[in-house]
């Protein structure tokens, strides 16, 4: 079974501070991978997906991010990040054999300063 | 479209009580999904449907949780007696069927049991 691990509960940055999120992940084949934006009081919103292709993926909100696959890693990047950037992130995996259903990291809290 | 709908929004109930979540997925989409995020556990998968048939309720957590779907435009998610543990923002979300299976989500039950 897949699984994902985000190592970072917390992250704190100054607004205009380029942003890096990390997600790494565990599963045999190529993975479906996804990153999804929850602000407070929200749902869960998709900001960018992988499947095949190009490794640097590009989503919504400027944000991207690059699947390696030496790393088992799907970071989650943005240049310049603003004050309404805070928000829960989320990464997750999906099988590319059976259900495809997501499994979800723990998520990553991030903070912005002004 | 307007997207997932839940309702209601909040809950508020004593330890004992029914409780309903109500769900409307996106027209056209034939897959829900019910999740639970709490702050110990986060993001769980309850339970999905495929087509209006309940494909895996593994995820759920014990005989006091029941999840319907009469028909491809409504869904419930029942707890019946509550306890105060399952006190969660609980979540609906859809898809299609096949592919990435990109989730959209409701923007949740919060349900707190006193």
């Amino acid at each position: 079974a897949q699984s994902v691990t985000q190592p970072d509960i917390h992250i704190t940055v100054s607004e205009g501070a380029s942003l890096e999120l990390r997600c790494n992940y565990s599963y045999g084949a190529t993975p479906y991978l996804f990153w999804y934006v929850q602000s407070p009081g929200q749902g869960l919103q998709l900001l960018l997906k992988y499947f095949s292709g190009d490794t640097l993926v590009q989503g919504i909100k400027g944000f991207e991010a690059e699947f390696k696959r030496s790393q088992s890693s799907f970071n989650l990047r943005k240049p310049s990040v603003h004050w309404s950037d805070a928000a829960e992130y989320f990464c997750a995996v999906g099988e590319t054999g059976g259900s495809y259903i997501p499994t979800f990291g723990r998520g990553t809290s991030l903070i912005v300063h002004p | 479209d307007a997207g997932v709908i839940q309702s209601p929004r909040h809950e508020v109930t004593e330890m004992g009580q029914e409780v309903t979540l109500r769900c409307k997925p996106i027209s056209g989409h034939n897959s829900l999904f019910w999740y639970r995020q709490t702050m110990m556990r986060g993001l769980e998968l309850l339970i999905y449907f495929n087509n209006n048939v309940p494909i895996d309720d593994s995820g759920m957590p014990e005989d006091r949780f029941s999840a319907k779907m009469p028909n491809a435009s409504f869904s419930t998610l029942k707890i019946q007696p509550s306890e105060p543990r399952d006190s969660a923002v609980y979540f609906c979300a859809s898809s299609l069927s096949r592919g990435l299976r990109a989730l959209h989500f409701g923007n949740g039950t919060r349900l707190t049991v006193t």
